[in-house]
This record gives C-alpha cells, structure tokens and sequence, in this order.
C-alpha cells in the first residue's frame, strides 16, 4: 500500500523569499511522484513529476524537487516565491503497474505568500 | 472545449435522492478518471476509464456509487441513496495518453453537499 505524508499543512513566507514544501512517501514497490498546484476555484494543475533518471526534476512557474530515495522523500522548493504562488499543493504517488494507475494523494499544504 | 468541464458546479441533495455528476473531458483524451476530495483533504481516487472501459474501480466506497463512459467520451458518476457522508467535492480528471505519457487535466469539480 502507498502513503503520502506532507508535513506541514500551512507555509506562511514573505514575497522573494525561498520555500521547501515537504513531502513523504511509503511504499512497497517502486513509484513514480507528483506536485500538483491548485488555485482557488479551479482545479489541479500539474507543477512537475519524477519518473526516472535525474533526481532533480524542474517543473513550471521556477519550482523543482528532488527526489531522494534512501529519505523517501520529495521535497518541493523554489528560491523566490512570488504573491501569485499563494495556492494548495498536493504531492501524490503512483506505482510502476501499470495496472493500478490511481495516485495517491497528500493532504496538501497551503502556501501564504505575504508581501 | 478548452478543458475538463464537470457540471453541476454545486449539488445540493436530501438525504436519500440519487444524484448524478458529468464530467465532460477534454477532446480526444482517452483516459479519465473520478477523484472525491473531503475538506481539507487531498483528492482520493475512485475509478478510472480507458475509452470506454471501467479499467478499475477499486476506490469507489461501496456499491450505491457507480460510474460510466458508455461512448468512451462524456462519463457519469451516479450516487444513490445519499448519505450525509457522501458530501465532498467530486473532481474529474482526462489525459490525452496513458501510461508514463500521462498528464492528468482536472476540472474545477462538483460540490456535493447531502442534507
């Protein structure tokens, strides 16, 4: 079974400023991650994923994570937030079979950009 | 249309009554799948579809939730006899490829609060 953790449910930081959002992960087989954005009244939006390969993954909007294997983890980061990244995040999983192909879901973590 | 379109945008229903959420995907995409997302919570999965086919529906709660995409196009979620804890908002999501090509598009949801 597959479990995401994200640690902190509210991240208060000032305009310019860097932020890491956290994010954890348990499960038994390998998996594929995700961070996904959602604005108010809309729905998500995919910011960036790891499949394979690099471990640093870059997505839209200046945000990247990395994927570290022996800490199970995804953290997400951007050097310099900006007021228009006030938004939820959500970090997900999926397994590699391809014959489950739901994510599994954090509980999100909302991002207040002060200025 | 230009993205994922699921209507009613609220549904406000008595406990007891069947109601049925649409979700129209975008154009052309071939998988689709149902999330339902408490307050405060991330989305959870429900069912999936590839074209027409109900590939899974592990994450649907118990048999008065049903779902289908007869012309592997528009898809339905129907809830009968609602319940108080079926209240939650209800996303639909549709991504052109499967596989590791996937890129899940989400609609704004449906709102479904049970009196």
């Amino acid at each position: 079974a597959q479990s995401v953790t994200q640690l902190d449910s509210q991240v208060p930081v000032f305009e310019e400023a860097p932020v890491e959002l956290r994010c954890n992960y348990s499960s038994s087989v390998s998996v594929y991650l995700f961070w996904y954005v959602q604005y108010p009244n809309q729905g998500l939006q995919l910011l960036l994923k790891y499949l394979s390969g690099s471990t640093l993954v870059k997505g839209i909007n200046g945000f990247e994570a990395e994927f570290n294997k022996s800490q199970t983890s995804f953290h997400l980061r951007k050097p310099s937030v900006h007021i228009s990244d006030t938004a939820e995040y959500f970090c997900a999983s999926s397994t590699m079979d391809t014959g489950r192909r739901a994510l599994t879901f954090g509980s999100g973590t909302r991002l207040q950009v002060q200025p | 249309g230009a993205g994922v379109s699921q209507s009613p945008r609220y549904k406000v229903t008595k406990r007891g009554q069947d109601v049925a959420l649409r979700c129209d995907p975008i154009s052309g995409h071939v998988s689709l799948y149902w999330y339902r997302q408490a307050l405060g919570q991330g989305p959870e999965f429900l069912t999936y579809f590839n074209y027409e086919a109900q590939q899974d529906k592990s994450g649907l709660p118990n048999d008065r939730f049903s779902a289908e995409r007869p012309e592997g196009s528009i898809s339905t979620l129907t809830i009968q006899r609602t319940e108080q804890r079926d209240s939650a908002m209800y996303r639909c999501a549709s991504s052109l490829y499967s596989g590791v090509r996937e890129k899940l598009f989400f609609g704004s949801g449906t709102q479904l609060s049970v009196l």
